[in-house]
């Protein structure tokens, strides 16, 4: 079956831009995660969504925002671009929330943003 | 609170040789832990994870790791290195059950060798 696809896989935008990210789940999926990997930050958490609820919450300023639509897809938002959002974007899907026994998240390639 | 440390930046061996990755992790809860890998341009892939039944947790592709509560670690071990193996590794700690955000270490790379 299709995997978790993340759309579009890079994107180059100025600052002050804004900026929508998507990402379809796996078929069945109903859980969707939001990561931002930087070289200088790492791997970071930014939401978790399961239907159509966010259900937590990572520490990114309020620029950042996201949603799920009712088919499990998600997008998540970027308003007002700064250069340091510059950093791969990937998106995880899971059958339920939560990192569980049986919640494995299998992630996209994820798309890459460049602030200009 | 949660964190994990990859004491390991780097890691490099030869083709055909051990491989030893290190996670120590802190949480103020029963956690569950993760291994992750990451070829170049690819999203992240499960080695195994760790949710509170056995402490000898085996994975993909020959990956094992053991959980040990004691020194708060989860190594992750390969008997023999391939060079389809060179990636970056990520050890993930969540707090099991209930809502939770996962923590990821800074990554270790494995260089391997021919």
């Amino acid at each position: 079956k299709a995997g978790v696809t993340q759309t579009p896989r890079y994107l180059i935008k100025t600052r002050g831009q804004q900026v929508t990210l998507s990402c379809s789940p796996i078929s069945g999926h109903r859980s969707v995660s939001w990561y931002q990997q930087t070289p200088g930050q790492g791997l970071q958490f930014l939401f978790e969504y399961f239907s159509e609820t966010q259900r937590n919450k990572g520490n990114f300023p309020g620029r950042f925002s996201g949603r799920q639509f009712s088919n499990s897809r998600s997008e998540m938002n970027v308003s007002t671009l700064e250069l340091g959002d510059s950093a791969l974007y990937l998106c995880a899907s899971s059958l339920a929330p939560g990192q569980g026994a049986n919640t494995e998240a299998f992630f996209g390639q994820g798309t890459r943003l460049t602030v200009v | 609170a949660q964190s994990v440390t990859q004491l390991d930046s780097h890691v490099s061996v030869s083709e055909g040789t051990p491989v030893l990755l290190r996670c120590n992790y802190s949480s103020s809860y029963s956690p569950s832990l993760f291994w992750y890998v990451q070829h170049p341009n690819k999203g992240l892939q499960l080695l195994l994870k760790y949710t509170s039944a056995a402490t000898l947790v085996k994975g993909i592709n020959g990956f094992e790791a053991e959980f040990k509560k004691s020194e708060t670690s989860f190594h992750l071990t390969k008997p023999s290195a391939h060079m389809s193996d060179a990636a970056e590794y990520f050890c993930v700690v969540s707090a099991s059950g209930g809502s939770y955000i996962p923590t990821f270490g800074r990554g270790t790379s494995l260089i391997v060798h021919p």
